[in-house]
Parts: structure tokens; sequence; C-alpha cells
């Protein structure tokens, strides 16, 4: 059972161009985080998300946490072919952390 | 400066022939996990350390087995390696486990080849 859906799972674009990936559950969250994974390495923390509602900017992501604490996005704009990776949200409901299912981004030049 | 450090960074080895993959840490924290990852999937947690206490996931074959001889290190034992164990193996350290917001810090992976 995964708890945390990422949509869409693939997504390539052409550099410039903006994209928005979804991160979904049933359950309630206490915090959120986002990671991003580059190939051949560990992910790498992005962000953290706390409050239902909260936006977080980082350069050209943005992250937000959903009202009720149960879904996730991040949007990139104008993405450039160093936003490619894997990107995962993940988050602890209780003691266990759960990761999502992840979506690749490949950015074209 | 490298806070959680993998060795080796490519593992090879031969179906069935047991491997052992090592991961230390600098930031002295209490738990350490192991995920496997394969292509362009998520991470699936392995098993953890919450201090010396040993934390086994349910889907977690037999096959893998670990051991945390002090707070730096944490070795992943696979016994009998099979095709399908193929994969990255990444091991990530957390000061604790349960605040929501503690964070997780990832070594960069060993990547394990079966022949």
């Amino acid at each position: 059972t995964q708890l945390l859906k990422q949509s869409p799972q693939f997504l390539s674009i052409q550099e410039g161009e903006n994209l928005t990936v979804y991160c979904n559950s049933s359950s309630v969250f206490s915090s959120l985080q986002w990671y991003r994974q580059e190939p051949g390495e560990g992910p790498v923390l992005l962000v953290t998300v706390v409050t239902g509602g909260e936006v977080k900017k980082l350069k050209r992501l943005t992250f937000q946490f959903g009202d009720a604490r149960k879904d996730s996005s991040l949007h990139i704009t104008a993405a450039q072919p160093g936003d490619t990776g894997l990107y995962l949200c993940a988050g602890v409901p209780g003691n266990q952390f759960y990761f999502g299912t992840g979506t690749s981004l490949t950015v074209i030049p | 400066d490298a806070m959680v450090i993998q060795n080796p960074r490519y593992q090879v080895t031969q179906f069935g022939k047991p491997v052992t993959l090592s991961c230390s840490q600098t930031l002295n924290h209490n738990v350490m996990y192991w995920y496997q990852q394969k292509s362009s999937q998520a991470p699936k947690l392995l098993f953890h350390y919450y201090d010396k206490d040993f934390n086994n996931e349910a889907d977690t074959p037999d096959n893998f087995q670990s051991r945390r001889p002090n707070t730096s290190f944490c070795f992943l034992d696979i016994r009998s390696p099979g095709l399908g164990d193929a994969a990255m193996y990444l091991c990530a350290t957390s000061r604790n486990r349960g605040p929501s917001t503690d964070t997780q810090y990832f070594g960069p992976g060993t990547r394990l080849t079966v022949l």
C-alpha cells in the first residue's frame, strides 16, 4: 500500500517550460518533505512543509502543503536541464517515514 | 564534508556469493536506515536501527541482514544475492525517529550488480 502517490510518474519537458508535480494521500501528515535525487546519487532534501496551506519558495521551485495536510505540490518555473532528476515527496504519519512513488523529470535543452 | 559515506560506490558480485555493503556517518545520529532502490522507483525501506534496536520491515527478505557495531557504522549483508537484488542501496540517518520534522540524510548509494 502506497500512502503517498505522486503524479505524473514520468515527465519530459523542454527547457523553459513550467511544470507541477503532485503528491497525494488519504492520510493526514504532520509534515511533508520534498527530495530531489540526481542519477547515481542519494536523495537530497529540498524543503519541509509543516503548516496546512503553507507555501515555500526555493528560487524557481514553489512548494505548497494542502490545507488538510493530505497533499502537496511542487511547481517549477522555467525548467532547466539541471532540474532533471527523480523528485520524491516523503512524510511521517506517526513513527515511520514514507516515500512517495516518485516523479522522474527530464528537462530537454 | 561528507556526512553519510557509503563504500563501495559500485559493487559487482556473483549470483549466490555473499556481499557486504558499508555505511558510516559523522552526524552522530541515533537512527540509520537501509533502502533498496530500483531504476526510477522510490527507495524501499529494508530496515532501520534506532540506536541498537533493530527494526525489520515485514516484507524484507531473510536474505538481507544488517549489523550496527557502533553509532557510526552500519552494514548491509546480502547472504545469497539473486539477479533480482541488483539495485542501488541507500543508507540514511536521522537524529531521531518519529518527530514530524526530522530529516533523513542520505549517502550517495552503492550500486550493486549481480552477475
